[in-house]
């Protein structure tokens, strides 16, 4: 598992409200991902980070922002909390280009909006 | 932009049979990786098999094995001697090789495997 740990692991908020989302690894890998996950919809891709203080949009960025100021942190930010926003979150790293090109995840964090 | 399709959103089996899940996907990339991953009720991710694709050959994994055929763009994965453990979702991911912004996992929804004793 790359030794990948999410914070919190389950967080009950209200909407309006800004909601902070952390990964931590260990393994010092480059790269580092933020996907959610709702029924029927699959993992699609947040934001993800190429290094310290790159990141770029994935597919559904609208209503969240991403920091790295250090290669094993990853903060997932929503600004104002919408129930639209209430899903599994996950976390993922990558070492880059290799033979064995796997991606690690972390446990996820289940987050409801009411 | 690439994209990855399971048109089977539930699939059952009987235990100690064979099931075979399908993916599709679309790009236009030559050279890129697929991958299975599992994701039992405990939500975690778990890398079941890898192919690459300049790689003809089909990579197995136990009782895990893939069709992959690069010219419909198909990976198929395959599970011999179904087991009770073996009950999850099932995503294919894309991963392509150019530079750019493609060091990205691109997923399928999922395939629901439910295993019958």
């Amino acid at each position: 598992d790359a030794g990948i740990t999410q914070s919190p692991r389950h967080k009950v908020t209200e909407t309006g409200t800004p909601v902070t989302l952390r990964c931590h690894q260990t393994e010092n890998h480059r790269y580092m991902y933020w996907y959610r996950q709702d029924p029927g919809h699959g993992l699609r891709l947040i934001h993800y980070s190429y290094g310290v203080k790159d990141t770029d949009k994935g597919e559904v960025s609208d209503g969240y922002s991403v920091s790295r100021s250090k290669t094993e942190d990853f903060l997932l930010t929503l600004e104002s909390a919408t129930s639209s926003q209430t899903s599994v979150y996950f976390c993922a790293t990558w070492t880059g280009r290799s033979s064995y090109n796997e991606q690690f995840f972390g446990p996820g964090t289940r987050l409801t909006v009411l | 932009a690439q994209t990855v399709t399971q048109s089977q959103p539930e699939m059952s089996v009987r235990e100690a049979e064979t099931v075979t899940l399908s993916c599709t996907y679309d790009t236009s990339e030559s050279d890129y990786y697929l991958f299975w991953y599992k994701q039992p009720p405990s939500r975690q991710m778990i890398l079941v098999i890898r192919q690459e694709a300049y790689k003809q050959q089909n990579a197995t994994e136990n009782r895990f094995s893939v069709n992959f055929q690069k010219a419909a763009k198909s990976f198929s994965l395959k599970i011999s001697d179904s087991q009770l453990g073996d009950a999850a979702m099932y995503f294919c991911a894309y991963r392509g090789l150019t530079q750019g912004g493609s060091e990205k996992l691109v997923f399928g929804k999922g395939t629901k495997l439910t295993v019958n004793p």
